[in-house]
């Protein structure tokens, strides 16, 4: 079955930039979504589309795929984003196939 | 505001059933697809099923195939998750969420808060 890797944990300093990978085989053919979930909470989008960000989302989140890794870029990094990052795609190029996420980045702000 | 409220979520023993609720408002959601997805304690993400809009489209994924029916109700503006044959493995936290889906690409957004399912005798 289709899977995202991502690493399982990530450790920044405040005001330094926090990169998460995210590698599948599929990546070149669907769109990377990326959720934030925070301890005891629901996830929430923070990009769509691959480097779409969502009305609210702060602009220190940045997205990119390059057809191999998608890659999360949190800028200036605050002690409020540490939480739990996931990754997620679709395993084909249909419109909404076997839906798919990472296994989870945790973000710890030192 | 657009938003979606899970209920339904409770103890169940071994073998037993439950059905899950979704209430949605601010938008319809017959011109969405609607989706549960998963988080055992301590686990990541899985998307166990979704419905498109028009309900001719639905997935399950393999964990949950042959024992869980997902419907809605348009009239009442609600998605249904109906779970059979539970098990401890179906311990977790079952959240509804709107999936936008465009070609090549879908997200989810909002997610409820969740419900909790917990399979014990």
């Amino acid at each position: 079955s289709y899977e995202l890797t991502q690493p399982p944990s990530v450790s920044v300093s405040p005001g330094q930039t926090a990169r998460i990978t995210c590698s599948g085989d599929a990546l070149a053919k669907q769109y990377v979504s990326w959720y934030q979930q925070k301890s005891g909470q629901a996830p929430i989008v923070v990009i769509y589309k691959d480097d779409m960000r969502p009305s609210g989302i702060p602009e220190r989140f940045s997205a990119s795929n390059s057809g191999t890794a998608a890659t999360l870029s949190i800028s200036g990094v605050q002690a409020e984003d540490e939480a739990v990052y996931y990754c997620q795609s679709a395993a084909s190029s249909s419109t909404f196939g076997d839906v798919v996420f990472g296994g989870g980045t945790t973000v710890t702000v030192l | 505001q657009v938003q979606v409220v899970e209920s339904g979520g409770g103890l169940v023993k071994p073998g037993g059933s439950l059905r899950l609720s979704c209430s949605v408002s601010g938008f319809i959601i017959s011109d969405f697809y609607m989706s549960w997805i998963r988080q055992a304690p301590g686990k990541g993400l899985e998307c166990l099923s979704y419905i498109s809009g028009s309900g001719k489209t639905i997935y399950y994924a393999d964990s949950v195939k042959g024992r869980f029916t997902i419907s809605w109700d348009s009239a009442k503006n609600s998605v249904y998750l109906q779970m059979s044959s539970l098990t401890a493995a179906d311990t977790a936290m079952y959240y509804c969420a709107r999936a936008v889906v465009v070609p090549a690409a879908s997200w989810f957004d909002p997610w409820g808060q969740g419900a909790l399912v917990t399979v014990s005798s």
